[in-house]
């Protein structure tokens, strides 16, 4: 099936520190990579939708000077969460979907980023 | 404005057994509806979906209801086996010409624990 690896799965880092998530398929072609955020017990919120080659597009709310987002290739997608702060601590999820009508979104495994 | 709503946070199924999770959504422009199942650290394992022009699919276990009129959707698992435990996520998007994924709108999450 379709694998989506996300890196890294854990980070703990201080205040006003930016930091890079990667988002890569693996075996498949992603024109359109997802980002996410899941705060404790709620579901999953989506933060923007990137396609490959051009700027992600952001939901309502979300900040883009704040959550940079690349989708150079079309097996990678970078989001940086730029100075960030405690309130940014939370779980981060991307998905991708491939080529096509019908394709469904394959899940990386998360990153938990926790800033002190 | 919650549009996809997991009303059971959790659910508790003898091995064997039937399990139904349910969904409800409130998006009349929602079209297509997808299972997703996750296991603690992981990220969401697509699971079935269904399209609106449809009211069952089914693959191997897993069997999605839609009923339109009602707005609502449900996932039958039989039979249920200890490893189905995970949290199981439903979503929801509105495609385009019936034919594509677009970004998904997901449900808070049931939490099945299947017991031997």
């Amino acid at each position: 099936g379709a694998v989506v690896s996300q890196h890294p799965s854990r980070v703990i880092c201080k205040s006003g520190t930016s930091v890079k998530i990667e988002c890569r398929s693996l075996d498949f072609q992603a024109t359109t990579m997802f980002w996410y955020r899941q705060f404790p017990k709620q579901s999953l919120m989506l933060m923007a939708t990137s396609n490959e080659g051009s700027k992600a597009t952001y939901e309502q709310g979300v900040e883009k000077d704040k959550f940079l987002i690349n989708h150079a290739s079309l097996t990678l997608s970078t989001l940086t969460v730029t100075s960030a702060h405690p309130e940014d601590s939370s779980f981060y999820i991307c998905s991708a979907r491939g080529r096509g009508g019908g394709q469904p979104q394959h899940f990386g495994d998360g990153t938990r980023l926790s800033i002190l | 404005d919650q549009q996809v709503k997991q009303n059971s946070p959790s659910l508790s199924v003898q091995e064997g057994r039937i399990s139904i999770l349910n969904c409800d959504y409130t998006n009349s422009m929602f079209d297509y509806f997808l299972w997703y199942k996750k296991y603690p650290a992981e990220g969401p394992t697509f699971l079935i979906s269904i399209s609106s022009i449809k009211d069952k699919n089914e693959d191997g276990r897993f069997t999605v209801f839609l009923n339109k009129s009602a707005k609502h959707l449900s996932l039958h698992i039989v039979p249920s086996q200890p490893g189905d435990s995970a949290v199981y996520f439903c979503a929801a998007s509105v495609g385009k010409g019936g034919t594509s994924y677009g970004k998904l709108t997901f449900g808070q999450g049931t939490i099945l624990t299947v017991h031997p």
